[in-house]
């Protein structure tokens, strides 16, 4: 079974539609990401949270709000999608101890295509 | 701020031959330094890290980078490459104290051909 699982795998949606991506885990960690690849670019932070009360913007925060529903789930919504947010969207978590110390555990990705 | 530059966009390489990936980084403060890969429709899998202490690092499949603190880099090699390791490679900074939050270069494209 999969420790870091994202749903949809694949959406293609409409200018201007509102769309939430969702990430869950079972790896117990504490701290989730979100994060977008596009060819070229590497991946990008859009927002993390490192407990459920706790969440930050990343690099390219604009144009996205996310949820930490709770320990296990994070979710990334485009109130309004746009064309250039076309790309691959990555979920990730990490922990603080032990042998994993400081390495983030990445998701399937899910590929949002925005006509 | 940190910044990755991966040197390379793109490797093409024959099967059995050594690979080098290159990455620069630039902080001004202590890092931690990693090597992810993604294969072709698949999320990104560690290789490996640099936390701290010897600065060889050995990772999954063959893998070793070199943490160079004077030339603030972290070459990736492998001395003898296969047709799986076709993938795009990622090299990624935290520094220490930004809780784990990950920097990352543009991605190598490495192609091994047969």
């Amino acid at each position: 079974d999969a420790d870091v699982t994202q749903t949809p795998r694949n959406r293609i949606t409409k200018t201007g539609k509102r769309i939430m991506l969702e990430c869950s885990q079972t790896k117990g960690h504490d701290r989730m990401y979100w994060y977008r690849q596009d060819p070229g670019l590497g991946l990008r932070l859009i927002y993390y949270s490192f407990d459920v009360k706790d969440i930050n913007k990343g690099e390219i925060s604009d144009g996205y709000s996310v949820s930490r529903q709770a320990q296990a789930k994070f979710s990334l919504s485009l109130e309004s999608a746009i064309p250039n947010q076309t790309a691959l969207y990555f979920c990730a978590t990490s922990d603080f101890r032990g042998d994993y110390y400081n390495e983030q555990f990445f998701g399937p990705g899910t590929r949002l295509t925005v006509l | 701020a940190q910044s990755v530059t991966q040197l390379d966009s793109q490797v093409p390489v024959f099967e059995e031959a050594p690979v080098e990936l290159r990455c620069n980084y630039s902080s001004s403060v202590s890092v931690y330094l990693f090597w992810y890969v993604q294969y072709p429709n698949q999320g990104l899998q560690l290789l490996l890290k640099y936390l701290s202490g010897s600065t060889l690092v050995k990772g999954i499949n063959g893998f070793e980078a070199e943490f160079n603190k004077s030339q603030t880099s972290f070459h990736l090699r492998k001395p003898s490459v296969h047709i799986s390791d076709t993938a795009e490679y990622f090299c990624a900074v935290s520094e220490v104290a930004s809780y784990g939050k990950l920097t990352f270069g543009q991605g190598t494209i490495l192609t091994v051909h047969p």
